[in-house]
């Protein structure tokens, strides 16, 4: 069953702006990551944050996790037309392989 | 190149035809997987492998028939598909069976079914 689900579906940003991706999941987890995909290419893993964690930052991105409210958000600040992509929430719980949403596509405006 | 290698890039096939996928690593992970993504669908997890030990087949048709004959390849052999068997197929790699470390994935097969 689909575990986590991103919001919004599509967003598009002009360049510099910030971009938020928000995730939310249903069960407890171990961990979650997010994972960025250009168009018609394999996944690339960005950032994993566990669930004793509530925040982490990895260059330009911001993770933030909420396990009270089962929720993550994924914030890219000064965005670039390179940022183009589909960004995908997964979730890792206890027993189980990564479950992933049905994504985000940021479309960056040069 | 992400250290996980698919081939090939593209595959065009019939439905009475039979051919492979194949995917290496090289990144000394224990664990490999395969992974269906279709159009405006979430990425289906189709088998895990842990040590060359097959630990989990999601219901997949047994038109799919996956291979892992060492710790590095992973194939995927295909036989008598269907159209709506058209997708990306990803494999995926990671340190370990729990997915603690983030997987690395390959760039994908996109495969036709006609």
């Amino acid at each position: 069953s689909q575990q986590g689900e991103e919001d919004p579906q599509a967003l598009s940003i002009q360049e510099g702006e910030n971009a938020t991706m928000n995730c939310s999941y249903k069960t407890s987890i171990n961990n979650l990551q997010w994972y960025r995909q250009n168009s018609g290419r394999g996944l690339v893993h960005l950032i994993l944050i566990r669930s004793n964690e509530r925040e982490k930052h990895s260059g330009r991105l911001r993770v933030t996790l909420d396990t009270s409210k089962k929720s993550s958000s994924l914030l890219i600040t000064a965005s670039r037309a390179a940022d183009t992509a589909s960004y995908f929430c997964a979730t890792v719980t206890s027993g189980s392989r990564l479950t992933f949403g049905e994504g985000t596509q940021l479309t960056v405006n040069p | 190149e992400t250290g996980v290698t698919q081939t090939p890039r593209h595959l065009v096939m019939g439905m009475t035809n039979k051919k492979s996928l194949k995917c290496e690593q090289h990144l000394g992970h224990n664990a490999m997987y395969w992974y269906k993504q279709s159009a405006k669908k979430p990425l289906e997890l189709m088998f895990v492998y842990s040590l060359e030990e097959r630990v989990e087949n999601n219901s997949v048709p047994s038109r799919f028939s996956p291979e892992c004959p060492n710790s590095s390849h992973l194939f995927l052999h295909l036989h008598t598909l269907q159209p709506e068997d058209s997708a990306l197929y990803l494999c995926a790699s990671s340190q370990s069976f729990e997915a603690d470390y983030g997987y690395t994935f390959g760039s994908g097969t996109r495969l036709t079914v006609v």
